[in-house]
């Protein structure tokens, strides 16, 4: 059975603090994403990777960075947290685009409120 | 313009009752068209998946593409209460693998 797994469920953080947000995948697949959502705005696209130590900039990676140093894991840094981060934060993974199958599959999501 | 549009809802149904989810999108360059369930609390899985134009049936889940229309379709045949959940369209273009996702519908089915 495919897993992506977050860390945390829940997490509640001051504003200023550095926060980690750590996903695991254990399909050997090479893409991985960090999507926030948030009612009304649907999920939308923080940072992905397609291959260790590459990332890319989704729609909104401003107060966010990144960090894949190995195949299964992608993490999400929020370097100083701030209230308008507080959101429902979503990892997936998916084979590459070669393989001819974009399927993403998601973790069960990390509730971040900043306070 | 948002690049996927899709009506938020809230929907609601009486059980038994054909539902029909749609989402509209902008950029003639996807390919790959998506939908996702989701349910309260819970992260999205995939529910159909299709390439390119055409239908695409799953037990009581349709899917439908129209590129021409650049219009999606989902629908529900006698739908179960169990089927109350979240449901996003996703799409993505051959060059790259990024999804972009609609809003979500909200699907509530009464029994």
């Amino acid at each position: 059975d495919v897993k992506v797994t977050q860390s945390s469920r829940y997490l509640v953080k001051r504003t200023g603090e550095k926060v980690f947000l750590e996903c695991v995948q254990d399909m050997d697949h090479e893409n991985m994403f960090w999507y926030r959502q948030d009612p009304g705005l649907g999920l939308r696209l923080i940072y992905f990777s397609y291959d260790v130590k590459m990332k890319e900039k989704g729609d909104i990676p401003e107060g966010y960075s990144v960090s894949r140093e190995k195949k299964e894991r992608f993490s999400l840094i929020l370097e100083s947290a701030s209230t308008n981060q507080t959101s429902m934060y979503l990892c997936a993974s998916s084979l590459s685009q070669g393989a001819g199958d974009t399927e993403a599959f998601f973790g069960q999501g990390t509730r971040l409120t900043v306070v | 313009q948002k690049e996927v549009e899709q009506d938020p809802g809230p929907l609601s149904v009486p059980e038994g009752a054909i539902v029909s989810l749609n989402c509209t999108y902008s950029n003639s360059a996807f390919q790959y068209f998506m939908w996702y369930r989701q349910y309260s609390r819970k992260g999205p899985e995939l529910l159909m998946y299709t390439y390119s134009s055409g239908n695409k049936e799953d037990g009581r889940f349709t899917a439908q593409v129209d590129k021409s229309s650049k219009y999606i379709s989902l629908f529900i045949r006698d739908s179960q209460p169990s089927d109350s959940a979240t449901y996003l369209c996703a799409m993505s273009a051959s060059a790259t693998n990024k999804l972009i996702f609609g809003t979500g519908t909200l699907l509530a089915v009464q029994p």
